[in-house]
Parts: structure tokens; C-alpha cells; sequence
């Protein structure tokens, strides 16, 4: 069975950092790439952030530059490095896989972790 | 990037209506188009993807439909289940976005 659970969320000033990750099991990790994808409150769904299997990144332009993605495949856990954080970058952030090739669909997610920007 | 643009926002339907999503992009999506399932508190749900093909597990009153720039989810008979918001998402570029969403509510 398939699992993502990320970790890492929480209260963050504006300007400060956090990461996030997202531990997965059920599948072998390092053959599928990975994304973030967030929700701000009452929002819809935005595409944050994707990673190959081999570990090559991809950003939406609201982050790029602020957001890093990485993958461990030997823990089988991919992480985001948030910096320069805004109140706009408040959102539910989900871990999801990607089908077979990329781009893809989301196939699987996580259940979310809340980061909230604010003084 | 290619911007996704769903209609309706939102749709009042009641159980047993034939409901019908648009979803239309800047440019094409050839057939690499999925469509999501959200509820309240809840991560989405993939139901469809390359346009048509229907996840395992899917009920099969859910279909897909389009290539290129337009594309539609048709919800045959709405159950009680499927009152829910629902995204479509291109994945034609390495850039991949989503819909802005369309609720289905209770009329």
C-alpha cells in the first residue's frame, strides 16, 4: 500500500525558512518522480515544486528561487526547503507521486501539512 | 505555463442529474489531462487521466472526454458521494497546473 506522510509544518515569521518531508513507503520510491503541490485557505489546488527519480527539479514561478526540492532515495523521503517564506506561501502543502513518466498525473497524496506565515 | 480555466465555478445539481465540468486550456494538453475529486479536509482523489482513462477503483458513472484545448467530466447519475469540488490538471509541460476548481452543491 501506498503511503506519503509529510512532517514539518508549522508557524513561521515572514522572511523565515522551514522545510518540509514527506516519507513514503509502498512503492519504490526512487523510479517515480515527486511533487508538492499546496492549497491556501479556501483556495484551490496549486502546483508548487516536482523532482525526477534521478533527482532533476522543477518550480512554479511563485517560488522559484525561494523553494528548493530534493529527494533522499536511500530514506525514501523528499523534502522542500522553504526560504524568504510570505504570507501568501500560508497553505496546506501535500506530498504527491507521480505516475510512471513526467510530467504526470498525481496518482497518490499525502494528507497535508499546514504552514502558516505570520507574525 | 498553460493556464487551466474549469466552468462552472460552481453547479447546483441534485441526486440523479447528469452533471458536465469544462475545462479548457491557453494551449494544448494534446490527452495529458487529469481530473481530482476534493472533499472537505481531504486530499484530492485522482479519478481520471489521459483524458478518458478511468482509475482503478473509480465508480463508472464518472467519464472523461477531449483532447487539445477542451475537455469535460460527466458524472452520469450524481450520487450523494459526489457532491465535492473538482480540478482538472495538464501535464503536457513540466510546469503542471491545475483548474481553479468547480463545487458541486446540493440544489
Amino acid at each position: 500500500e501506498v503511503q506519503l506522510l509529510e512532517s514539518g509544518g508549522g508557524l513561521v515569521q515572514p522572511g523565515g525558512s522551514l522545510r518540509l518531508s514527506c516519507a513514503a513507503s509502498g512503492f519504490t520510491f526512487s523510479n517515480y518522480a515527486m511533487s508538492w503541490v499546496r492549497q491556501a485557505p479556501g483556495k484551490g489546488l496549486e502546483w508548487v515544486s516536482a523532482i525526477s527519480g534521478g533527482g532533476s527539479p522543477y518550480y512554479g514561478g511563485s517560488v522559484k528561487g525561494r523553494f528548493t526540492i530534493s529527494r533522499d532515495n536511500s530514506k525514501n523521503t523528499l523534502y522542500l526547503h522553504m526560504n524568504s517564506l510570505r504570507a501568501e506561501d500560508t497553505a496546506v502543502y501535500y506530498c504527491a507521486k507521480e505516475g510512471e513518466w513526467e510530467p504526470n498525473y498525481f496518482d497518490y497524496w499525502g494528507q497535508g501539512t499546514l504552514v502558516t506565515v505570520s507574525s | 505555463d498553460i493556464q487551466m480555466t474549469q466552468s462552472p465555478s460552481t453547479l447546483s445539481a441534485s441526486v440523479g442529474d447528469r452533471v458536465t465540468i469544462t475545462c479548457r486550456a491557453s494551449q494544448s494538453a494534446e490527452t495529458w489531462l487529469a481530473w481530482y475529486q476534493q472533499k472537505p479536509g481531504k486530499a484530492p482523489k485522482l479519478l481520471i487521466y489521459k483524458a478518458s482513462t478511468l482509475e482503478s477503483g473509480v465508480p463508472s458513472r464518472f467519464s472523461g472526454s477531449g483532447s487539445g484545448t477542451e475537455f469535460t467530466l460527466t458524472i452520469s447519475s450524481l450520487q450523494p458521494d459526489d457532491f465535492a469540488t473538482y480540478y482538472c490538471q495538464q501535464y503536457n509541460s513540466y510546469s503542471r497546473t491545475f483548474g481553479q476548481g468547480t463545487k458541486v452543491e446540493v440544489k
